[in-house]
């Protein structure tokens, strides 16, 4: 119950394309989605994140959809540029049972690669 | 500016040898975190700390020690129980209390043992 379950695991896109990540919950209890960018030899940095009372949220190019009934969140990367490849990762947060912080539970990754 | 360091960023390092990996904070985040990170399988946590002087074991805490005596400073060793220690390892803080729980980053140490 507590798994974040991502992919696809690699996806090549050409540039212009839209890069579409998916990522599914079990737990109800998450209350957070981010998804975090990483890029090759440094750490994973936010990108963009959605509570589920939320259907939708939109950043520049990026937008995160939200199907709190499917228990379903994707990542959308519009107008795909060779600057977005990268590894990107869903997660969910949830309120950790001792003390007064939060537990990311994270998607494995998908690897994205934006031919020119 | 404020972040997260991270130190050497490449070790290499023979079998049976411990290793200690810096990480330095000047964020005044209470929290901390370290992760390992391997193909395709992910972030797993290693160990997290919400204040100074007190550490939680993560998922994958076997073979690692930590230390949390200052609130900036958070070193993970890896010791030579750990069976299969080759990986890239990241630090990460938060702000605790908040809504998010959002993570920062450092650039990660990528550890080679021979």
């Amino acid at each position: 119950q507590q798994q974040v379950k991502q992919s696809p695991q690699s996806l090549i896109v050409q540039k212009g394309g839209i890069s579409i990540i998916n990522c599914a919950y079990e737990n109800t209890a998450f209350d957070y989605f981010p998804w975090y960018q990483q890029f090759p030899g440094k750490g994973p940095a936010l990108l963009i994140a959605i509570r589920p009372d939320v259907s939708e949220k939109k950043e520049g190019r990026f937008t995160i959809s939200f199907n709190k009934s499917a228990k379903q969140f994707s990542l959308h990367i519009m107008d795909s540029q060779p600057g977005d490849s990268a590894t990107y990762f869903c997660a969910a947060s949830i309120r950790w049972s001792a003390g007064n912080n939060r537990k990311l539970i994270w998607g494995l990754g998908t690897s994205l690669a934006v031919n020119p | 500016d404020g972040g997260i360091t991270q130190s050497p960023k490449y070790l290499f390092r023979k079998e049976g040898q411990n290793v200690t990996l810096s990480c330095e904070q000047n964020l005044n985040h209470d929290a901390m975190y370290w992760y390992r990170q391997d193909p395709g399988q992910g972030l797993r946590l290693i160990y997290y700390s919400q204040i100074v002087n007190d550490f939680q074991k993560g998922d994958i805490a076997e073979g690692y020690s930590v230390s949390r005596e200052k609130k900036e400073s958070f070193p993970l060793t890896v010791t030579s129980a750990q069976k299969n220690p080759t990986a890239f390892y990241l630090c990460a803080s938060s702000v605790t209390g908040t809504n998010t729980g959002e993570l920062f980053f450092g650039e990660g140490s990528r550890l080679t043992v021979l």
